[in-house]
């Protein structure tokens, strides 16, 4: 079956402009997370969504960062008034449960670069 | 709060050469640890994980043993390939469901 996808695979924006990065997870995956990736660096975790239940918001890095997720289907990240330090690749994972032993699979990530 | 410190890179191989990344890690109660694995242009990948202490996990000839004593989850290979150059990342799962990553190591293996 399909992967987690995610969209754009690049964005290249100005400072000070909204970006809005989509992700689709697997079909049946009820946790969803999101993750940043700086360049050299390990990754970040950013928030967590599971099934109907408030999500867990506590690694977004600021106010600029909000992410919504319908249901168990699609999720997007907004960043608004991007900085130059929100250049980073945001990878989105999803599993079958919510369980800190579960696999997570991973899309191949939204290359963000801010000008 | 839980962490994981991972052996620097990059690391340089050539064929054949046995394979170890160390990982070490902090966390609180009983956590799962991972390794996974991003092959060039590639999205990140489970290469192989442990849930319990003295678990073994395995996979392309790969292993790794959870070790509690001296909270640590070292990744070894016996003899590398060219095509496992990649970058190698250990992780934690705890009670908090996201994953805690080290930094990553870089592999590259010589033919």
């Amino acid at each position: 079956g399909a992967g987690v996808s995610q969209s754009p695979s690049n964005k290249v924006t100005e400072k000070g402009k909204d970006v809005e990065l989509r992700c689709d997870p697997i079909s049946g995956h009820t946790a969803l997370y999101w993750y940043r990736q700086r360049l050299g660096q390990g990754l970040e975790f950013l928030i967590y969504f599971q099934g109907n239940s408030a999500p867990d918001k506590s690694g977004l890095p600021s106010d600029r960062f909000s992410a919504e997720r319908t249901g168990e289907s699609v999720s997007t990240l907004t960043i608004q008034r991007t900085q130059q330090e929100d250049s980073a690749v945001y990878l989105c994972a999803s599993s079958s449960g919510g369980s800190g032993g579960d696999e997570q699979f991973f899309g191949p990530g939204t290359r963000l670069t801010v000008l | 709060g839980n962490s994981v410190t991972q052996m620097e890179g990059p690391v340089t191989l050539s064929e054949e050469a046995f394979l170890t990344i160390n990982c070490t890690y902090t966390a609180t109660g009983y956590p799962s640890l991972f390794w996974y694995v991003q092959y060039p242009g590639e999205g990140l990948q489970l290469l192989l994980k442990a849930t319990k202490a003295d678990d073994k996990g395995s996979n392309k000839g790969f292993e790794a043993t959870y070790r509690k004593e001296t909270t640590s989850f070292h990744l070894e290979k016996g003899s590398v390939q060219v095509s496992d150059s990649a970058v190698y990342f250990c992780a934690l799962g705890g009670s908090a469901r996201q994953l805690t990553f080290g930094s990553g190591t870089q592999l590259t293996v010589l033919p």
